[in-house]
């Protein structure tokens, strides 16, 4: 059974600090990873994925790898009021293009 | 939206009636997905599509079927709604670099059985 598994939070953050959301994956098949940022009520926006071991930056967002640890995480810096949202994290298959969700981490920004 | 569309996108139906929900997409993508979102279980995977008239069951595949006689359209059918079915529905593409299977998503469509 493939699995990704995420802390559901909330996780409270003050504004302009650094936010870390984590994720751990069951199977080592997993060959690439992903970020999805969802607001309530609105449908999941990819953000950031990720394949090689490592870290990955975009912006003020930045995903880390490691496959050893079956482990992947998203900081976001200088985090922003319109950060707050739920963040769900993926897992790929190369067979049938299919990807593995975890059940999301609730982040909230506070001024 | 990755030129991703959804019909109806609220719905409420009772008990037993036939539901049928479409995603439409206009960029020709390969691979078709149906996912269910409840809270506290993330994304679920439905059923999928790897072209026209080939499609397969994900993890949460009782109770529903689904149809591709178009690339651009990917059909949903609740045989015979049940309140489990409750949900919000979303359809995604993945945009054909199947290594990293990114995927995006349609709006969802909001389903109530009542």
């Amino acid at each position: 059974q493939k699995e990704v598994e995420q802390n559901s939070g909330p996780l409270s953050v003050p504004e302009g600090a650094i936010a870390s959301l984590n994720c751990t994956y069951s199977d080592r098949g997993s060959q690439s990873f992903f970020w999805y940022r969802q607001y309530s009520g609105k449908s999941p926006e990819l953000i950031m994925f990720i394949y090689s071991n490592g870290d990955k930056e975009d912006g003020r967002f930045t995903a880390q790898l490691n496959k050893a640890s079956q482990y992947v995480s998203l900081l976001i810096r200088d985090s922003q009021p319109s950060d707050s949202a739920t963040y769900l994290c993926a897992g790929g298959y190369s067979s049938a293009s299919k990807i593995i969700f975890g059940s999301g981490t609730r982040l909230s920004i506070r001024p | 939206d990755a030129g991703i569309t959804q019909s109806p996108r609220h719905k409420v139906t009772e008990t037993g009636t036939p539901v049928t929900l479409r995603c439409h997409q206009t960029e020709n993508h390969r691979y078709m997905y149906w996912y269910r979102q409840d809270p506290g279980h993330g994304l679920r995977l439905i059923h999928y599509s790897y072209g026209v008239k080939d499609t397969d069951k994900g993890e949460v595949s009782d109770g529903y079927s689904v149809s591709r006689s178009k690339t651009e359209d990917f059909l949903l059918t609740l045989e015979s709604a049940t309140s489990s079915q409750t949900s919000v529905y979303f359809c995604a593409i993945s945009v054909g670099r199947e290594t990293y299977n990114e995927q995006f998503f349609g709006p969802g469509t909001r389903l109530t059985v009542l």
